[in-house]
């Protein structure tokens, strides 16, 4: 596998199941980001991982829960979701070097359906 | 604080005739841009970069954009569309002083007619 994956490439869940979604990179980044893309809204960056450190964290309700064990994996776990959740979850990657972030390289994204 | 603005929603050319999508941004610091396309159902894909080296850049399958300080834009341009080019494009402004923070504009929808 190249660049960047995330699994699955689909999600169809209830409101009351519980549910992770998993990003890997395999480019030698050291910083990784959760994105959510609703139809008709700007792309929203929900967190972000500098050195497996949480270094931004957009007011995301505490129903979506990230982790990041090592720099090239990330999950985003999901529970008691909203049908307003439903949306296209991106995970991107990038090189930070001496504090500057280089650009970001994007996975294919998640789409998510919360019924 | 920066911020980024995309002037069309929707833009349409017919295959061959050239391609403008325009950006605009502001930013306290000197910015680096980005120009990202997203076919449908994919994710994101970087078309090129500015970071404070040449105004004119050019990325891939025959895109470039130039950076003018002074109008504050950062305008996406190919000479000839093709129809694989139909897709959705997203400017970017990012401060280097800001945790990585990425600012995305709204994106403009490039649609090509035969």
């Amino acid at each position: 596998e190249t660049g960047v994956t995330q699994t699955p490439r689909h999600l169809v869940m209830g409101m009351t199941n519980k549910k992770s979604l998993k990003c890997e990179q395999h480019l030698g980044h050291n910083a990784m980001y959760w994105y959510k893309q609703s139809a008709k809204k700007p792309l929203e960056l929900m967190f972000v991982y500098s050195l497996e450190e949480r270094v931004e964290n957009n007011s995301v309700p505490s129903r979506f829960s990230p982790e990041c064990p090592n720099s090239s994996h990330l999950f985003l776990h999901l529970h008691t979701l909203q049908p307003e959740d439903s949306a296209l979850y991106l995970c991107a990657s990038s090189q930070v070097l001496g504090g500057r972030y280089n650009e970001q390289f994007f996975g294919p994204g998640t789409r998510l359906t919360v019924l | 604080a920066q911020s980024v603005t995309q002037l069309d929603s929707h833009v349409s050319v017919s295959e061959g005739t050239p391609v403008l999508l325009r950006c605009n941004y502001s930013s306290s610091y000197s910015p680096s841009l980005f120009w990202y396309v997203q076919h449908p159902n994919k994710g994101l894909q970087l078309l090129l970069k500015y970071t404070s080296a040449a105004t004119l850049v050019k990325g891939i399958n025959g895109f470039e954009a130039e950076f003018k300080k002074s109008e504050t834009s950062f305008h996406l341009t190919k000479p000839s569309a093709h129809m694989s080019d139909a897709a959705e494009y997203f400017c970017v402004v990012r401060e280097d002083t800001n945790a990585g923070k990425s600012t995305f504009g709204d994106g403009t929808t490039l649609t090509v007619k035969p």
